[in-house]
C-alpha cells in the first residue's frame, strides 16, 4: 500500500510569490491534515480536510488556504509569500480524521525556502 | 501553559544503552502518538497509544491517561535511532487539534 505522497519535495520561491503544495493520502483515507514545521515554532497544525470539507483550522493568516478533491487528494496554497513561511510542510492522512481513534500517517514533506 | 511537554529536550547515548522519553499533556486525550523524525525530515509513526502499553521490537510505550503522561522506552539503542522524537496529543481544550511537543533530540554514539 502506497504511503502519503507529497509533491514537490523541495521548492524555492521569492517573497510575494504564491505556492501550491500537493498531498495524496493513503488509499482509502478520507482525512488530510497539514502541518508547518519551523525551528522556532516546531510542528504546528494548519488545517484538516475530510471528505472535501475543512473540518478544523489552526492559527494561521488567511494567506494559507487549502482544499480537498473528491479523490481525497489535497492542495495547500500560500499567497504573498514571506520569509517566515520558509518551513517544512507536512501532510498526514488517516481513515477517520484527527478526532477519530486512528493514527495519523505522514508524508515526507515539502521543504519550502523563501528568498 | 504548555499543552504537550516533552523531556528531556536533548539526550546523548552510547550505543547499546537504554533510555526513557517522557511526554506530559495538559488535558485528557483520546489520541496520543509517538513519532520519530529522521535526519531527512521524515516523520515515522511509532505508536498510536492513547492508553495502555505497546511494544514493537526494541521500542515500547506506555500511556497513563488518568495521570496525563506517556513514556517511550528505547532499549539497546542503535545509531539509527538518532533523530527527534515527538509525541502528539489530541487535546479537547484546543479544539480537537493534534498538538505536538517540542521533541526530544536523541544522539546515539557508536
Amino acid at each position: 500500500k502506497a504511503g502519503v505522497t507529497q509533491t514537490p519535495r523541495y521548492l524555492i520561491k521569492t517573497r510575494g510569490q504564491q505556492v501550491t503544495l500537493s498531498c495524496s493520502p493513503i488509499s482509502g483515507h478520507r482525512s488530510v491534515s497539514w502541518y508547518q514545521q519551523t525551528p522556532g515554532q516546531g510542528l504546528q497544525f494548519l488545517f484538516e480536510y475530510f471528505s472535501e470539507t475543512q473540518r478544523n483550522k489552526g492559527n494561521f493568516p488567511g494567506r494559507f488556504s487549502g482544499r480537498q478533491f473528491s479523490n481525497s487528494r489535497s492542495e495547500m496554497n500560500v499567497s504573498t509569500l514571506e520569509l517566515g513561511d520558509s518551513a517544512l510542510y507536512l501532510c498526514a492522512s488517516s481513515l477517520g480524521g484527527v478526532r477519530s481513534n486512528q493514527p495519523q500517517h505522514f508524508g515526507d514533506g515539502t521543504r519550502l525556502s523563501i528568498l | 501553559g504548555i499543552q504537550v511537554e516533552q523531556s528531556p529536550p536533548d539526550l546523548i547515548l552510547q550505543e547499546g544503552a537504554n533510555s526513557t522519553l517522557r511526554c506530559n499533556f495538559s488535558d485528557s486525550v483520546n489520541n496520543l502518538q509517538w513519532f520519530h523524525q529522521n535526519p531527512w525530515g521524515q516523520l515515522i509513526n511509532l505508536f498510536y497509544i492513547p492508553s495502555g502499553t505497546k511494544q514493537n521490537g526494541r521500542l515500547s510505550a506506555t500511556t497513563v491517561a488518568t495521570e496525563r503522561y506517556s513514556l517511550l522506552y528505547i532499549s539497546s539503542s542503535q545509531t539509527t535511532d538518532s533523530g527527534v522524537y515527538f509525541c502528539a496529543a489530541l487535546l479537547m481544550e484546543y479544539g480537537n487539534k493534534l498538538v505536538f511537543g517540542a521533541g526530544t533530540i536523541l544522539r546515539v554514539k557508536s
